[in-house]
């Protein structure tokens, strides 16, 4: 089963308005990533969180961590045509034996449509 | 700044056939990811390494393999093709160095397999 489970799976929004999209997980992490995805192409990253840190800021990104609820939160401010696409949560842990960053595990995902 | 590179892009191959996937990573990376994303679907990871050698496993069939070289570009090869095999394929590359310094994980733009 998927390690991260997303809400919405779609959602519909107005240019300028604000969008909220949420990731729970389910064991211990070390770091959490979002990525934007437009259909068919590449996984562009977003912003990374530590498990040690409750909220991160870049542009009109906010991210924040909360690690008792084993959840994070991605929002979107002042939203344009251009942030239409799915966003995804991945998380990682400790590798056992390396004790580097273990895989990347995907949430499935949020459609996020930005119409004019 | 260098990204993640992949080829080819596109590759289109008949079922039963062999196919040859390259990833270059970002300089100075150690780590390397593979991902199977079919339609509509999240990541699924398949395998990774760190520092050349294999680190992880996940759902790869066993007719695919995987290594890293000595210049950390690793490949995956896939035989005995399948239609279901067709979905995109994304490389990703992060720089872990030991415990307590993971980094972001960032991905190539994917070669799109089809299998006909």
């Amino acid at each position: 089963s998927q390690q991260g489970e997303e809400d919405p799976q779609a959602l519909s929004i107005q240019e300028g308005e604000n969008a909220t999209m949420n990731c729970s997980y389910k064991t211990s992490i070390n770091n959490l990533q979002w990525y934007r995805q437009n259909s068919g192409r590449g996984l562009v990253h977003l912003i990374l969180i530590r498990s040690n840190e409750r909220e991160k800021h870049s542009g009109r990104l906010r991210v924040t961590l909360d690690t008792s609820k084993k959840s994070s939160s991605l929002l979107i401010t002042a939203s344009r045509a251009a942030d239409t696409a799915s966003y995804f949560c991945a998380t990682d842990a400790e590798h056992v034996v390396t004790g580097t960053a273990s895989k990347l595990t995907f949430g499935t995902g949020t459609r996020l449509q930005v119409t004019l | 700044a260098a990204g993640v590179i992949q080829s080819p892009r596109h590759l289109i191959k008949e079922k039963r056939e062999t196919a040859t996937l390259k990833c270059y990573p970002i300089p100075r990376h150690d780590t390397v990811y593979w991902y199977q994303q079919g339609p509509g679907q999240d990541p699924q990871f398949l395998i990774s390494f760190y520092e050349k050698m294999q680190s992880d496993k996940g759902s790869i069939p066993d007719r695919f393999s995987a290594q890293q070289f000595s210049d950390y570009h690793s490949e995956l090869n896939m035989s005995s093709l399948e239609l279901g095999d067709s979905a995109l394929y994304f490389c990703a590359s992060r720089f872990t160095g030991g415990r307590g310094m993971n980094t972001e994980a960032f991905f190539g733009q994917g070669t799109r397999l089809t299998v006909v």
